[in-house]
């Protein structure tokens, strides 16, 4: 089975400063992994996914994730927070092989103080 | 632009009476998805259409049916509404046979029931 655990359900930060959110998976075989982010009464967005291409991931806005499987972890940055990041971000887990079956995290709401 | 669309946006119906939302995409994904989304909780996967199978998640309750008439549409059926179902309800979609596709979500309908 695959899960994934989101550390801290709310992150606050000050605009512009760095943006950490964690995430640690579990998998019995090499996942593929993602981040999705959602603005209040908004459907999920990708931010980016982790394709076993490469480890350092760069997504949409500035996001990026760091695949560590010494780790198993798959944490989110961004080195400077806008008052626009606000929102919740979920960390996903898919199992490979045929279409996406997805688990997702419980999710971090990230505040932005100005 | 490509997309995924649901309506209505937001659905009020009344304890027991049932109560139908639709999702249409312009993606030409073969998979569908319904998933539902509680206050500050994950998305929970309700069930999902490879093709026209459907498959349904062991803890759906049978409250809950769903209809894929065309490779664009499906519906999420609530033949009998109760006050744990109010939620966000959203539709998602895929790509067969690429692992690594992201889902494509819509911006969700929040049933309230009273």
């Amino acid at each position: 089975a695959q899960s994934v655990t989101q550390l801290g359900s709310h992150v606050s930060v000050s605009e512009g400063a760095l943006v950490l959110l964690r995430c640690n998976y579990s998998s019995s075989v090499p996942p593929y992994l993602f981040w999705y982010v959602q603005y209040p009464n908004q459907g999920l967005q990708l931010l980016l996914k982790y394709t076993s291409a490469a480890t350092l991931v760069k997504g949409i806005n500035g996001f990026e994730a760091e695949f560590k499987k010494s780790e198993t972890s798959f944490h989110l940055t961004k080195p400077s927070a806008h008052m626009s990041d606000a929102a919740e971000y979920f960390c996903a887990v898919s199992r490979p092989g045929g279409y996406q079956k997805v688990t997702f995290g419980t999710g971090t709401k990230l505040q932005v103080i100005p | 632009d490509a997309m995924v669309i649901q309506n209505p946006r937001y659905q009020v119906t009344q304890f027991g009476k049932p109560v139908t939302l639709s999702c249409s995409q312009t993606l030409n994904h073969n998979v569908m998805y319904w998933y539902q989304q509680k206050s500050s909780q994950a998305p929970k996967l309700l069930f999902h259409y490879y093709d026209k199978d459907f498959n349904n998640e062991a803890d759906t309750p049978d409250n809950f049916q769903s209809r894929r008439p065309n490779t664009s549409f499906c519906f999420l059926d609530i033949r009998s509404p109760g006050l744990g179902d109010a939620a966000m309800y959203l539709c998602a979609t895929s790509r067969q046979g690429s692992d690594n596709s992201p889902l494509h979500f819509g911006n969700g309908t929040r049933l309230t029931v009273t």
